[in-house]
């Protein structure tokens, strides 16, 4: 089983729905993050967390907010999506530390029509 | 600000051709560190490498080899005979080394072709 999974891995969904993608790791990582890759922009960071109690918003936050349920759970909801929003998700996790090195889920592809 | 520059868009090569992937970086940091990844055609993302730098030691791992140049703010990725499951998207990236965020900041990429 891979150390950081994301469900759902594939979703189609209408605009002005409300989405959550789901992450869950088995690292035992303390951080993690969200991020949304689009073509040719490479990867962007929507939000990341140190800990349960600390969420910060990366560079592309608007439209998006995120849940620690749990230190092993960080999940993504798009209150109400929109086309643009239609993307390539990835969690992430790190250790705390210095070397930046994260570890990817296999990624969400969410398409809104 | 903190910066990955990737200028090749996309590299098409015939099997067994060596080609260099670019990446340039900006950052104001003293410390520092560089990566690369690969996302296959499948989408996961793989990681392939990690500097830091303080390191400027090339470094090869089989038919990979990593160039690192402080004084050109460059972190150049070459693949030696190149093969069509070397064909990915390829991403460099740079992370602030004393900062708490652990955060990545990624190039846009370049997709490489290798064509049998």
């Amino acid at each position: 089983d891979a150390d950081v999974t994301q469900t759902p891995r594939n979703r189609i969904t209408k605009t002005g729905k409300r989405i959550m993608l789901e992450c869950s790791q088995t690292k035992g990582h303390d951080r993690m993050y969200w991020y949304r890759q689009d073509p040719g922009l490479g990867l962007q960071l929507i939000y990341y967390s140190f800990d349960v109690k600390d969420i910060n918003k990366g560079e592309i936050s608007d439209g998006y907010s995120v849940s620690r349920q749990a230190q092993a759970k960080f999940s993504l909801s798009l209150e109400s999506a929109i086309p643009n929003q239609t993307a390539l998700y990835f969690c992430a996790t790190s250790q705390a530390g210095n070397t930046g090195e994260l570890f990817f889920g296999e990624g969400s592809r969410l398409t809104v029509l | 600000a903190q910066k990955v520059t990737q200028a090749q868009t996309e590299i098409s090569v015939v099997e067994k051709e060596d080609v260099t992937l670019d990446c340039v970086y900006e950052t104001r940091d003293t410390t520092y560190y560089l990566f690369w990844y690969k996302q296959p055609p499948s989408g996961e993302l793989v990681f392939l490498i990690r500097r830091n730098s303080f390191d400027e030691q090339n470094e090869i791992s089989g038919r990979y080899s990593w160039n690192f140049q402080k004084s050109t703010s460059s972190f150049n990725f070459t693949i030696t005979a190149s093969q069509v499951v070397d064909s990915a998207v390829y991403f460099c990236a740079l992370s602030e080394a004393w900062g708490a965020t652990n955060k990545l900041i990624f190039g846009t990429g370049t997709l490489l072709a290798v064509q049998p």
